[in-house]
C-alpha cells in the first residue's frame, strides 16, 4: 500500500518557468490537500479538494492552480515560478466520516522546490 | 485569521525526561486537535489526536491534555527517547458540518532534541 506518492522529490526551476507537482493516493480518500512548508513557519494550506471535480482555495493560493479529475490524483501547477515559491510542498489526503471529522491526514514525502 | 500558536520553538530534553509542547488557539469552532511528528526529509505523520469532549488522551508514552476553557492543549512525551527527536506540529480544524473540508491549521512547529 503506497499511501500518498509525490513526484518529483527535488526540482530546481528558473524564474518564470512552469511545472506540475504530481500527487496520487491509493487509499480511496475523498479529501486531498496541498501544503507548503517554510522553515519556522509550519505548514500552510494552498488548495484542497473534497472530491473529483471540486477544488477550493486555502490560505496561500496565489501563483498556484490545481485540478482533480479523479479521486486518486491531485496535481499542483506552478505558473511563472517566483523565488517566493521556493519551499517544500506536501500533498496529503484524508477520509471524512461520521459528522464529517477528518480522521487524520496521510502526507506524502514532499517535493523540495528551489526557484532561482 | 485562524491561528494556532505553538511553543516552544525548540526544546532539549534529557533521555528519560518529560517533553512538553504547548499550543493555544483562538477559533472556538475548532474541535479536532491532532499532533503530527515529522522526521527530516519526511512528511508529517499523525501521532495522536483529541476532540474537546475529553480532557486527556493517552497513547503509550504520548498524552494530549486539553483545556477547552483556556483554549489550550499540550503534548506530553513521557520517558523521552533519542528516537523521539523530531519536529512536532500541533494542528486544529473545525467540525465539518455537511461534509466540507477546511484543512488543518498548523502551529509553527517545535524542534525536539532528546539528548542521550
Amino acid at each position: 500500500n503506497a499511501g500518498v506518492t509525490q513526484t518529483p522529490k527535488f526540482r530546481i526551476l528558473k524564474i518564470g518557468q512552469s511545472m506540475t507537482l504530481q500527487c496520487t493516493q491509493d487509499m480511496n480518500h475523498n479529501y486531498m490537500y496541498w501544503y507548503r512548508q517554510d522553515p519556522g513557519m509550519g505548514l500552510k494550506l494552498i488548495y484542497y479538494s473534497v472530491g473529483a471535480g471540486i477544488t477550493d482555495k486555502g490560505e496561500v493560493p496565489n501563483g498556484y492552480n490545481v485540478s482533480r479529475s479523479t479521486t486518486e490524483d491531485f496535481p499542483l501547477r506552478l505558473e511563472l515560478a517566483a523565488p517566493s515559491q521556493t519551499s517544500v510542498y506536501f500533498c496529503a489526503s484524508s477520509r471524512a466520516g461520521g459528522l464529517g471529522y477528518n480522521y487524520g491526514y496521510t502526507f506524502g514525502s514532499g517535493t523540495r522546490l528551489t526557484v532561482v | 485569521q485562524q491561528q494556532v500558536k505553538q511553543s516552544p520553538q525548540s526544546l532539549i530534553v534529557q533521555k528519560g525526561g518529560i517533553s512538553i509542547i504547548n499550543c493555544a488557539y483562538e477559533n472556538t469552532a475548532f474541535d479536532y486537535f491532532p499532533w503530527y511528528q515529522q522526521f527530516p526529509g519526511k512528511g508529517p505523520a499523525l501521532l495522536i489526536a483529541i476532540r474537546p469532549d475529553v480532557s486527556e488522551k493517552k497513547e503509550g508514552r504520548f498524552t494530549i491534555s486539553f483545556n477547552k476553557s483556556a483554549k489550550q492543549f499540550s503534548l506530553h512525551i513521557m520517558d523521552s527517547q533519542p528516537g523521539d527527536s523530531a519536529t512536532y506540529f500541533c494542528a486544529a480544524t473545525p467540525a465539518l458540518i455537511g461534509g466540507g473540508a477546511d484543512g488543518l491549521t498548523f502551529g509553527k512547529g517545535t524542534h525536539l532534541i532528546i539528548q542521550p
